[in-house]
Protein backbone atom coordinates (compact mmCIF):
# COMPACT_ATOMS: atom_id res chain seq x y z
CA UNK A 1 0.00 0.00 0.00
CA UNK A 2 1.54 3.64 -0.81
CA UNK A 3 0.00 5.14 2.32
CA UNK A 4 -2.60 7.43 -0.27
CA UNK A 5 -5.62 7.67 1.66
CA UNK A 6 -8.89 8.90 0.49
CA UNK A 7 -12.66 9.60 1.16
CA UNK A 8 -15.13 8.44 0.70
CA UNK A 9 -14.85 5.76 -1.28
CA UNK A 10 -18.41 5.52 -2.63
CA UNK A 11 -20.63 8.57 -2.88
CA UNK A 12 -23.97 9.30 -4.84
CA UNK A 13 -25.16 12.80 -5.81
CA UNK A 14 -27.31 14.65 -7.93
CA UNK A 15 -27.25 16.78 -10.99
CA UNK A 16 -26.45 20.42 -9.28
CA UNK A 17 -25.26 19.26 -6.10
CA UNK A 18 -21.67 20.09 -4.71
CA UNK A 19 -19.35 17.58 -2.94
CA UNK A 20 -16.31 17.00 -1.58
CA UNK A 21 -13.18 14.15 -2.00
CA UNK A 22 -10.42 14.04 0.76
CA UNK A 23 -7.27 13.07 -0.40
CA UNK A 24 -4.45 12.48 2.95
CA UNK A 25 -0.68 12.27 1.07
CA UNK A 26 1.91 10.09 2.07
CA UNK A 27 3.99 10.39 4.85
CA UNK A 28 6.70 13.35 3.65
CA UNK A 29 5.55 14.13 0.51
CA UNK A 30 4.48 17.58 -0.20
CA UNK A 31 2.48 17.47 -3.56
CA UNK A 32 -0.92 16.21 -4.37
CA UNK A 33 -2.59 15.58 -7.85
CA UNK A 34 -5.71 15.03 -8.64
CA UNK A 35 -6.76 12.94 -11.40
CA UNK A 36 -10.43 12.19 -13.05
CA UNK A 37 -10.95 8.60 -14.88
CA UNK A 38 -14.16 8.33 -16.47
CA UNK A 39 -15.11 4.46 -17.24
CA UNK A 40 -12.92 2.95 -19.99
CA UNK A 41 -10.44 5.68 -19.98
CA UNK A 42 -7.22 6.62 -19.07
CA UNK A 43 -6.70 8.88 -15.80
CA UNK A 44 -6.93 12.62 -16.70
CA UNK A 45 -5.07 15.81 -14.87
CA UNK A 46 -7.25 18.02 -13.37
CA UNK A 47 -5.11 20.22 -10.69
CA UNK A 48 -2.01 20.26 -8.69
CA UNK A 49 -1.07 21.31 -5.06
CA UNK A 50 1.87 22.10 -3.92
CA UNK A 51 2.82 24.28 -0.65
CA UNK A 52 -0.68 24.95 -0.80
CA UNK A 53 -1.38 26.60 -3.97
CA UNK A 54 -2.59 25.27 -7.02
CA UNK A 55 0.57 25.48 -9.50
CA UNK A 56 -0.91 23.31 -12.57
CA UNK A 57 -4.48 23.08 -14.00
CA UNK A 58 -5.95 20.31 -16.88
CA UNK A 59 -8.79 21.19 -19.02
CA UNK A 60 -11.57 21.35 -16.55
CA UNK A 61 -13.69 24.07 -15.73
CA UNK A 62 -13.62 26.59 -12.48
CA UNK A 63 -16.17 24.97 -11.02
CA UNK A 64 -13.87 22.01 -9.83
CA UNK A 65 -11.13 23.44 -6.74
CA UNK A 66 -9.29 22.44 -4.71
CA UNK A 67 -7.20 23.22 -1.42
CA UNK A 68 -4.13 22.09 0.27
CA UNK A 69 -3.80 22.07 3.81
CA UNK A 70 -0.37 22.71 5.77
CA UNK A 71 -0.25 18.99 6.98
CA UNK A 72 -0.54 18.58 3.13
CA UNK A 73 -3.87 16.78 2.88
CA UNK A 74 -5.96 18.10 -0.08
CA UNK A 75 -9.74 18.08 -0.83
CA UNK A 76 -11.23 18.44 -4.11
CA UNK A 77 -14.36 20.51 -4.92
CA UNK A 78 -16.78 20.31 -7.33
CA UNK A 79 -19.80 22.63 -7.87
CA UNK A 80 -22.41 22.30 -10.08
CA UNK A 81 -22.43 18.70 -10.86
CA UNK A 82 -23.41 17.16 -13.89
CA UNK A 83 -24.13 13.67 -15.00
CA UNK A 84 -20.32 13.72 -17.11
CA UNK A 85 -18.99 14.08 -13.62
CA UNK A 86 -19.75 10.28 -12.75
CA UNK A 87 -16.28 8.85 -12.45
CA UNK A 88 -13.70 7.93 -10.37
CA UNK A 89 -11.34 10.46 -8.79
CA UNK A 90 -7.86 9.88 -7.91
CA UNK A 91 -5.81 11.42 -5.71
CA UNK A 92 -2.27 11.48 -6.52
CA UNK A 93 1.20 12.12 -3.93
CA UNK A 94 4.76 12.70 -4.65
CA UNK A 95 7.96 14.89 -3.02
CA UNK A 96 9.07 17.62 -4.54
CA UNK A 97 12.86 18.51 -4.11
CA UNK A 98 13.99 22.12 -3.83
CA UNK A 99 15.65 21.95 -7.14
CA UNK A 100 13.14 20.42 -9.16
CA UNK A 101 11.85 16.95 -8.94
CA UNK A 102 12.99 15.09 -12.41
CA UNK A 103 11.74 11.41 -10.97
CA UNK A 104 9.17 12.60 -8.52
CA UNK A 105 6.66 9.19 -8.82
CA UNK A 106 3.31 10.29 -7.96
CA UNK A 107 1.67 7.21 -5.78
CA UNK A 108 -1.95 6.54 -6.12
CA UNK A 109 -4.50 6.28 -3.68
CA UNK A 110 -7.33 4.06 -4.06
CA UNK A 111 -9.91 6.55 -5.56
CA UNK A 112 -13.30 7.76 -4.81
CA UNK A 113 -16.15 6.09 -6.89
CA UNK A 114 -18.94 9.22 -7.83
CA UNK A 115 -22.22 8.61 -9.15
CA UNK A 116 -23.97 11.57 -10.19
CA UNK A 117 -27.86 11.06 -10.95
CA UNK B 1 1.30 18.23 -25.85
CA UNK B 2 2.17 14.79 -24.61
CA UNK B 3 0.42 12.39 -26.04
CA UNK B 4 0.66 8.24 -24.87
CA UNK B 5 -0.45 5.42 -27.44
CA UNK B 6 -1.49 1.61 -25.75
CA UNK B 7 -2.82 -0.02 -29.16
CA UNK B 8 -3.51 -3.65 -27.34
CA UNK B 9 -7.05 -3.23 -25.37
CA UNK B 10 -6.77 -6.59 -24.24
CA UNK B 11 -3.85 -9.13 -23.90
CA UNK B 12 -3.90 -12.86 -22.75
CA UNK B 13 -1.07 -14.78 -21.19
CA UNK B 14 -0.35 -18.24 -19.90
CA UNK B 15 0.68 -18.62 -16.18
CA UNK B 16 4.50 -18.73 -16.17
CA UNK B 17 5.07 -17.04 -19.77
CA UNK B 18 6.24 -13.67 -20.68
CA UNK B 19 4.24 -11.06 -21.70
CA UNK B 20 4.90 -7.59 -23.11
CA UNK B 21 2.80 -4.34 -23.34
CA UNK B 22 3.39 -1.87 -25.69
CA UNK B 23 3.21 1.64 -25.12
CA UNK B 24 4.69 4.53 -27.99
CA UNK B 25 4.92 8.60 -26.93
CA UNK B 26 5.26 11.93 -28.45
CA UNK B 27 6.96 14.44 -27.44
CA UNK B 28 9.26 17.44 -28.29
CA UNK B 29 10.51 17.92 -24.66
CA UNK B 30 13.86 16.66 -24.30
CA UNK B 31 13.44 15.92 -20.64
CA UNK B 32 10.47 13.27 -19.50
CA UNK B 33 9.97 10.31 -17.56
CA UNK B 34 7.30 7.53 -18.35
CA UNK B 35 5.55 5.28 -15.59
CA UNK B 36 3.94 2.19 -15.81
CA UNK B 37 0.96 1.61 -13.60
CA UNK B 38 -1.22 -1.89 -12.74
CA UNK B 39 -4.97 -0.90 -11.77
CA UNK B 40 -6.80 -3.97 -10.82
CA UNK B 41 -10.61 -3.41 -10.48
CA UNK B 42 -10.38 -2.60 -6.73
CA UNK B 43 -9.42 0.84 -8.71
CA UNK B 44 -5.94 2.02 -7.24
CA UNK B 45 -3.09 2.47 -9.47
CA UNK B 46 -0.15 0.71 -8.65
CA UNK B 47 3.18 2.36 -9.47
CA UNK B 48 5.57 -0.46 -11.12
CA UNK B 49 8.70 0.97 -12.83
CA UNK B 50 10.31 4.68 -14.39
CA UNK B 51 12.46 5.28 -16.89
CA UNK B 52 14.08 8.23 -17.90
CA UNK B 53 14.70 10.00 -20.89
CA UNK B 54 18.27 10.41 -20.02
CA UNK B 55 18.68 7.03 -18.56
CA UNK B 56 21.00 4.48 -20.18
CA UNK B 57 20.15 1.66 -19.06
CA UNK B 58 16.93 -0.01 -19.54
CA UNK B 59 14.71 0.22 -16.07
CA UNK B 60 14.02 -2.90 -13.94
CA UNK B 61 12.00 -3.92 -10.70
CA UNK B 62 11.50 -7.70 -9.89
CA UNK B 63 9.40 -9.51 -12.72
CA UNK B 64 8.83 -5.93 -14.70
CA UNK B 65 10.92 -4.22 -17.08
CA UNK B 66 11.05 -1.66 -19.45
CA UNK B 67 12.34 -1.75 -23.05
CA UNK B 68 12.92 1.64 -23.18
CA UNK B 69 13.99 2.61 -27.24
CA UNK B 70 14.19 6.31 -27.32
CA UNK B 71 15.07 6.59 -31.25
CA UNK B 72 11.08 4.28 -32.11
CA UNK B 73 9.47 6.54 -28.71
CA UNK B 74 8.65 3.62 -27.79
CA UNK B 75 8.53 2.06 -23.46
CA UNK B 76 7.00 -1.31 -23.86
CA UNK B 77 6.87 -3.03 -19.90
CA UNK B 78 7.80 -6.73 -20.05
CA UNK B 79 6.58 -8.85 -17.30
CA UNK B 80 8.27 -12.42 -16.96
CA UNK B 81 6.85 -15.46 -15.18
CA UNK B 82 3.13 -14.03 -15.60
CA UNK B 83 0.92 -14.94 -12.40
CA UNK B 84 -2.53 -14.95 -11.55
CA UNK B 85 -2.75 -11.84 -9.75
CA UNK B 86 -0.75 -9.82 -12.49
CA UNK B 87 -4.73 -10.08 -13.96
CA UNK B 88 -5.26 -6.32 -14.25
CA UNK B 89 -5.47 -2.96 -16.51
CA UNK B 90 -1.97 -1.54 -17.26
CA UNK B 91 -1.46 2.04 -17.72
CA UNK B 92 1.52 3.71 -19.48
CA UNK B 93 2.08 7.50 -18.81
CA UNK B 94 4.84 10.45 -19.53
CA UNK B 95 5.61 12.83 -17.27
CA UNK B 96 5.00 16.54 -18.49
CA UNK B 97 6.09 19.34 -16.68
CA UNK B 98 4.10 21.84 -17.26
CA UNK B 99 5.55 25.22 -16.04
CA UNK B 100 5.74 24.41 -12.13
CA UNK B 101 3.74 21.07 -12.59
CA UNK B 102 4.52 18.09 -13.26
CA UNK B 103 1.67 16.05 -14.96
CA UNK B 104 0.86 12.72 -16.11
CA UNK B 105 -0.62 12.00 -19.24
CA UNK B 106 -1.31 8.54 -19.70
CA UNK B 107 -2.69 6.50 -22.26
CA UNK B 108 -5.90 4.40 -22.60
CA UNK B 109 -4.65 0.89 -20.63
CA UNK B 110 -4.07 -2.81 -22.08
CA UNK B 111 -6.09 -5.14 -20.18
CA UNK B 112 -4.23 -8.48 -19.39
CA UNK B 113 -5.89 -11.58 -18.89
CA UNK B 114 -3.03 -14.19 -17.49
CA UNK B 115 -4.91 -17.95 -17.85
CA UNK B 116 -4.06 -20.95 -16.33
Amino acid sequence: ETGVTQSPTHLIKTRGQQVTLRCSSQSGHNTVSWYQQALGQGPQFIFQYYREEENGRGNFPPRFSGLQFPNYSSELNVNALELDDSALYLCASSLRLAGGGRQETQYFGPGTRLLVL
Amino acid sequence: AQKITQTQPGMFVQEKEAVTLDCTYDTSDPSYGLFWYKQPSSGEMIFLIYQGSYDQQNATEGRYSLNFQKARKSANLVISASQLGDSAMYFCAMRENTGTASKLTFGTGTRLQVTL
